[in-house]
């Protein structure tokens, strides 16, 4: 399939190494973000959300971060797999309008 | 259960030419989404439909894009005629509710020459 973006910031890890992948956001009003992930040649895919009276949501081997004084949002995968290759998307959400930040690319090496 | 469902996946056309994209979205889900991807970014919303009306189309350029849901149902987005610029993934996602977790399509790649 095609490659989602070619000059995406890219995250390079070990396999079974711990992955950060970081992001900013824009609005101080958004009360709803997600993380995407995203696969050559595929749709954008719901990895993980929190709303914004929250700081920290946990799922299956992902955990979410977020820091609304500095309007920043992380996402952490424990024991990075080489299926977790993709690029991964940040989502805020105000006034029921989903606003997508700039990608980063995770490459996973054996 | 199927996922969403588009076609074409890959579209190639000439400028000037029209172009239309088909989606089908999950079963249930009342709110669809029309999303465009440029290489290297974010998807950008398009234009959203609850049932068959359309609520937030201000992205949606519409000198030459029109869109519909006539049904409620599937969906159609269409461009006439396309420009060189136009060349990008156009990426159909539904949901259940509004914002709620939207399940998106493998998109149409579409390359205008």
């Amino acid at each position: 399939g095609e490659s989602v973006g070619l000059h995406l910031p890219t995250l390079s890890v070990q396999e079974g190494d711990n992955s950060i992948i970081n992001c900013a956001y824009s609005n101080s009003a958004s009360d709803y973000f997600i993380w995407y992930k995203q696969e050559s040649g595929k749709g954008p895919q719901f990895i993980i959300d929190i709303r914004s009276n929250m700081d920290k949501r946990q799922g299956q081997r992902v955990t979410v971060l977020l820091n609304k004084t500095v309007k920043h949002l992380s996402l952490q995968i424990a024991a990075t797999q080489p299926g977790d290759s993709a690029v991964y998307f940040c989502a805020e959400n105000a006034g029921n309008m989903l606003t997508f930040g700039g990608g980063t690319r995770l490459m996973v090496k054996p | 259960e199927a996922g969403v469902v588009q076609s074409p996946r890959y579209k190639i056309i000439e400028k000037k030419q029209p172009v239309a994209f088909w989606c089908n979205p999950i079963s249930g889900h009342n709110t669809l989404y029309w999303y465009r991807q440029n290489l290297g970014q974010g998807p950008e919303l398009l234009i959203r439909y609850e049932n068959e009306e359309a609520v937030d189309d201000s992205q949606l350029p519409k000198d030459r894009f029109s869109a519909e849901r006539l049904k409620g149902v599937d969906s159609t987005l269409k461009i006439q005629p396309a420009e060189l610029g136009d060349s990008a993934v156009y990426l159909c996602a539904s949901s259940l509710k509004t914002i709620y977790e939207q399940f998106f399509g493998p998109g149409t790649r579409l390359t205008v020459l």
